[in-house]
């Protein structure tokens, strides 16, 4: 069975940083396009940022500069660096996967999310 | 591209028909339209890829349609189950989603 399982959230002062991290199962990470997508509280669903063929990468203009995506083949894991983190940060992060490109870019195996928030 | 849907909110009874609208502020590919419910405190399923087919072992009471810059995501006949929030998305050069419908129980 696919199974992504994120951690690493937490509570954290505004100007800080967390790494998230997304451990995968059941399939291999490497060269797999992978997304986190984030929602704050009460709120829609925002993508922030993906990775695909080759380790290229995409970030949502919000994030750009202050966050970082990249992958450990070797641990499975996909990760999240945050850093510069703002109020406007604080939201539910999940990591998503596409697990046949018949989904044409369809997230159909997701995690349970986890926790950021940011406050003084 | 920005993703407009509507309504905000429907209160229908099990049963009943769903419509639920999703419109783009440019044309986009329809191979690029897809749909997601979530429940509460869960996160999102995919429902519909493509516009209009079905995800794994998603009912065919759910189905999409559209094209252009309309796409809409229909519930033939509600069931207890299908109460949740539904998120349009379309993944382009910049990913975006609407801000969400969510479907009520009358």
């Amino acid at each position: 069975e696919v199974q992504l399982v994120e951690s690493g959230g937490g509570l954290v002062q505004p100007g800080g940083s967390l790494r998230l991290s997304c451990a995968g199962s059941g399939f291999s990470i490497s060269g797999t396009y992978m997304s986190w997508v984030r929602q704050a509280p009460g709120k829609g669903l925002e993508w922030v940022s993906h990775i695909y063929s080759g380790d290229n990468t995409y970030y949502e203009d919000s994030v750009k500069g202050r966050f970082t995506i990249s992958r450990d083949n070797s641990k499975n894991t996909l990760y999240l660096q945050l850093s510069s983190l703002r109020a406007e940060d604080t939201a539910v992060y999940y990591c998503a996967t596409m697990t046949s490109p018949t989904y044409y870019y369809g997230l159909d195996v997701w995690g349970q999310g986890t926790t950021v928030t940011v406050s003084s | 591209i920005v993703l407009t849907q509507s309504p905000g909110a429907l209160s229908l009874s099990p049963g009943e028909r769903a419509t639920l609208s999703c419109r783009t502020s440019e044309s986009v590919s329809s191979n690029f339209l897809l749909w997601y419910q979530q429940k509460p405190g869960q996160p999102p399923r995919l429902l519909i890829y493509r516009t209009s087919s079905r995800a794994t072992g998603i009912p065919d009471r759910f189905s999409g349609g559209g094209s252009g810059t309309d796409f809409t995501l229909t519930i033939s006949r509600l069931e207890p189950e299908d109460f949740a929030v539904y998120h349009c998305h379309h993944f382009g050069g910049s990913p975006a989603f609407g801000q969400g419908t969510r479907l009520e129980i009358k």
